[in-house]
């Protein structure tokens, strides 16, 4: 089945920590696309890409970093500049830019703990 | 479950009504909309979507409302059923990516 996969479902971090959290698509999606999600608050864009090798900052990029050296995946890295991490961490993917084709799949999301 | 909408405006309805759940956009050059639903813990799903040539559209039990003249953007479920307690998102594509508003939790009264 196609999908988008993201692990692991609950993560905890140290301060100080970086960590990794991990986003892989076998829909042969274009785009992908990782947002943040705190209460009250919805989606907020984090970092999305269009094309392998090539992603712009979203919103609220400050303390996240991510590589797009392949099509199928978009790990994210929450490093230790994140002063506030604790949160929900989805990811995303559509056909292509833009979403104007049912929009995009996401994926069941990470819950990062801050410990 | 995942608490993601602990303070989000909250739509209670009985099992078996109509809900409608409302969002207003704010970019008039938007052309593309969509509704997501969320369940607890898991990642929003796609409902139904809606172009800016259109004024409605219908699937499953589902309608969506598009008023360009005053930005709004509204999902009608019919016969609401226990299953359909989520928080739902509206979507609108202007530029990349799409845009998300806050959500709107729905309740289900059985």
């Amino acid at each position: 089945d196609g999908g988008i996969t993201q692990s692991p479902k609950y993560l905890f971090r140290k301060e100080g920590q970086n960590v990794t959290l991990s986003c892989e698509q076998n829909l042969n999606h274009d785009a992908m696309y990782w947002y943040r999600q705190d209460p009250g608050q919805g989606l907020r864009l984090i970092y999305y890409s269009q094309i392998v090798n090539d992603f712009q900052k979203g919103d609220i990029a400050e303390g996240y970093s991510v590589s797009r050296e392949k099509k199928e995946s978009f790990p994210l890295t929450v490093t230790s500049a994140q002063k506030n991490p604790t949160a929900f961490y989805l990811c995303a993917s559509s056909i292509r830019a833009g979403g104007d084709d049912y929009g995009y799949t996401f994926g069941s999301g990470t819950r990062l703990t801050v410990v | 479950g995942e608490s993601v909408g602990l303070h989000l405006p909250t739509l209670s309805v009985q099992e078996g009504d109509n809900s409608i759940i409302n969002c207003a956009y704010s970019n008039s050059a938007s052309d593309y909309f969509i509704w997501y639903k969320q369940e607890s813990g898991k990642g929003p799903q796609f409902i139904i979507d809606i172009r800016s040539n259109m004024d409605k559209r219908q699937g499953q039990r589902v309608t969506v409302l598009l008023n360009k003249t005053v930005k709004h953007l509204s999902l009608q479920i019919a016969a609401t059923q226990p299953g359909d307690s989520a928080v739902y998102f509206c979507a609108e594509k202007r530029g990349t990516p799409l845009v998300f508003g806050k959500g709107t939790r729905l309740s289900v009264i059985a």
